[in-house]
């Protein structure tokens, strides 16, 4: 594809229940992160993908919160038994081989837990 | 340790007046710097990066930096704003990490973001 895409755009949940966010990375690109943008607040780093290496998560904010790359590409953050303060904006970037500076973002998924 | 400290969290200026929107850092080690813009309902995008070249630094639409160790800077401008810069503008430092899975990476940590809104 042309770009990073995310889905879905918007997800509305209630706290407790679980929810699931997809990335669909740049084809060809072996990395790939996730972060968290709250209200006000920069961009938290969540975790991140290089290839078939473990990968870093060191940025998860708690146990609640699990990610996978399935084949080198797709990637799913899994946040479970959501709470109101989970509510921002998550988004994903990739990084094409040789040039690991520059991150291309998707839009992200705006995530609001009532 | 890195961290970035962006002095204003919301700048309005008026269509055609020139544009400051500020970025102080602070880094271990020789940093790059980047800015990124992000639009309504958009994704970040890229707009320059500073990797210990050129000190001043030219992006996308018109915008560029200056890199000024000596005060630990990397303030963005562009001499003349239009409308459609109206956005969010992030101010990035990065710096090269081992992770704890032993491989590298080069770690992002942005600052809190700047709203610029350009009026008519």
């Amino acid at each position: 594809g042309a770009g990073v895409s995310q889905s879905p755009s918007n997800k509305v949940t209630e706290k407790g229940k679980d929810v699931e966010l997809r990335c669909d990375p740049i084809s060809g690109h072996t990395a790939l992160y996730w972060y968290r943008q709250s209200l006000g607040q920069g961009l938290e780093f969540l975790i991140y993908f290089q290839g078939n290496s473990a990968p870093d998560k060191s940025g998860l904010p708690s146990d609640r919160f699990s990610a996978e790359r399935t084949g080198g590409s797709v990637s799913t953050l899994t946040i479970q038994r959501t709470q109101q303060e989970d509510s921002a904006v998550y988004l994903c970037a990739s990084t094409l081989g040789g040039q690991p500076l520059t991150r291309y973002f998707g839009p992200g998924t705006r995530l609001l837990v009532l | 340790a890195q961290s970035v400290t962006q002095l204003d969290s919301h700048v309005s200026v008026s269509e055609g007046t020139p544009v400051l929107l500020r970025c102080n850092y602070s880094s271990s080690y020789s940093p790059s710097l980047f800015w990124y813009v992000q639009h309504p309902n958009k994704g970040l995008q890229l707009l320059l990066k500073y990797t210990s070249a050129a000190t001043l630094v030219k992006g996308i639409n018109g915008f560029e930096a200056e890199f000024k160790k000596s005060e630990t800077s990397f303030h963005l401008t562009k001499p003349s704003a239009h409308m459609s810069d109206a956005a969010e503008y992030f101010c990035v430092v990065s710096s090269y990490f081992i992770s704890n899975s032993g491989g590298s990476n080069y770690k992002l940590t942005f600052g809190k973001g700047t709203l610029l809104t350009v009026n008519p």
